[in-house]
């Protein structure tokens, strides 16, 4: 099955600075990327995807590139907010919805 | 729209109890799942059902059973509680068209 590893597992970084999240998967066949984030006694929430046939998508401050023949994808936020902090997870999947594979989480802390 | 609801929030149980996990959205969404999250191992897929009275495993699926009789609801059932099923569940769910996965907040587990 798909195996996702993610690093860091931790990331300090100061208010205004980028923070950038790192993931590999194994399976080929994956095509879908999303990254969720969640913040304390809260659910995972969805904040970018990308899909296989895309190297890179932005959303403001939130960008998201793919590297598929080293099947890498990274996480990066610019211009850090406190409100950033929270625990980033990234995941892959073959379709986008079933059998959803997620790395281990990285804990974002921005310091004001 | 409430979306993912998840109860109860917290449970404490001994050892060889019994309980269900109560999971219900009101989207129309299809594809229903259950996820265990523990430190360090990020998200894992315990089971997962794309419509009523389909269900399926995912990768971690001994010690819980799964059912759905509505599209609504997708519970999760403990027959016999053990220490090492402590962890956060999280109910999420999501269209079978594609992403997002919509998750709840989640329902944290100690079994003493």
């Amino acid at each position: 099955g798909e195996n996702v590893e993610q690093h860091p597992s931790t990331l300090s970084v100061q208010e205004g600075d980028s923070a950038v999240i790192k993931c590999t998967y194994s399976d080929s066949a994956s095509n879908y990327f999303p990254w969720y984030k969640q913040e304390l006694g809260k659910g995972p929430q969805l904040i970018i995807d990308i899909r296989s046939n895309v190297g890179e998508k932005k959303d403001q401050r939130i960008a998201v590139t793919l590297n598929k023949t080293a099947k890498h994808f990274s996480l990066h936020i610019t211009e850090t907010q406190p409100e950033d902090s929270a625990v980033y997870f990234c995941a892959a999947s073959i379709g986008g919805y079933q059998k959803v594979t997620f790395g281990i989480g990285t804990k974002l802390q921005v310091i004001p | 729209n409430a979306g993912v609801t998840q109860t109860p929030k917290f449970q404490v149980l001994k050892t060889g109890q019994s309980m269900t996990l109560q999971c219900a959205q009101d989207m129309n969404h299809e594809y229903m799942s259950w996820y265990r999250q523990d430190p360090g191992m990020g998200l894992r897929l315990i089971h997962y059902s794309v419509g009523a009275g389909i269900t399926d495993q995912g990768e971690v699926p001994n010690g819980y059973n799964v059912s759905r009789s509505t599209t609504e609801d997708f519970p999760l059932r403990l027959l016999s509680a053990a220490p090492s099923q402590t962890s956060v569940y999280f109910c999420a769910s999501s269209q079978l068209q594609g992403p997002p996965l919509h998750f709840g907040n989640g329902t944290r587990l100690t079994v003493t």
